[in-house]
């Protein structure tokens, strides 16, 4: 079974710049998160979709964050404009039910 | 105060000892509890799930305690291999999830 796919799977940026992630999930799984990752911190949620609807998206930063799933099924994650501040692993995972599954990750360099 | 705490850590153990990490949410409501591990610069998997009656898996056992809202993991007979980050995570129904910080594990020969 293929995982969860992203990419790309590096990325830099100066601040200011926009930029787009791109994630995969596993066929048949219905929800899909994005989220944050900070050096040294534990991932945190940005946004979960289930098919192509918002569950939550409390804590994406809304004016320079977008997420989007039109199909249900892959998703893209937007910056614009980048920060230094959201230099950062950024994960995607879907989940069939309650484990969740993690793509490699993005991670992306502001300078 | 967090939603998730974990114990800070570094934990710097040698082969063969006992370690146990705990967890503190702040929720009530949280309805399911998970342990993952995190390799250094790789994603999140899944450890294993947390029951209210405990569970365990081969060296690692799992508890929860919902009356004091934590819980802990315990790695018996650490190995090299366990060296990890273990991230505690909390979902409060609807599949919303959040993550501890982690703990950190080294286990040295």
């Amino acid at each position: 079974e293929a995982g969860v796919a992203q990419s790309p799977r590096y990325k830099i940026i100066e601040k200011r710049q926009s930029v787009a992630f791109w994630c995969n999930p596993i066929s048949g799984h219905a929800t899909l998160y994005w989220y944050q990752q900070i050096l040294g911190q534990g991932p945190k949620l940005l946004i979960q979709f289930q098919n192509n609807g918002v569950v939550d998206d409390s804590q994406l930063p809304k004016d320079r964050f977008s997420a989007e799933r039109l199909k249900g099924v892959d998703s893209t994650l937007k910056i614009q404009p980048a920060k230094l501040e959201d230099s950062a692993v950024y994960l995607c995972a879907s989940t069939p039910l309650y484990e969740q599954y993690f793509g490699p990750g993005t991670r992306l360099t502001v300078t | 105060r967090k939603e998730v705490e974990q114990d800070p850590g570094p934990f710097n153990v040698p082969e063969g000892a006992t370690v146990a990490f705990n967890c503190t949410y702040s929720n009530s409501a949280s309805q399911s509890f998970f342990w993952y591990r995190q390799d250094c610069r790789k994603e999140p998997k899944l450890l294993m799930s947390v029951y209210s009656s405990g569970n365990e898996d081969g060296r690692f056992t799992a508890q929860l305690n919902r009356a004091s809202q934590y819980i802990s993991l315990l790695i018996r007979d650490s190995k090299l291999s366990d060296s990890a980050t273990y991230l505690c995570v909390v979902n409060k129904g609807a599949g919303k999830s959040t993550f501890g910080d982690g703990t950190t594990l080294t286990v040295k020969p």
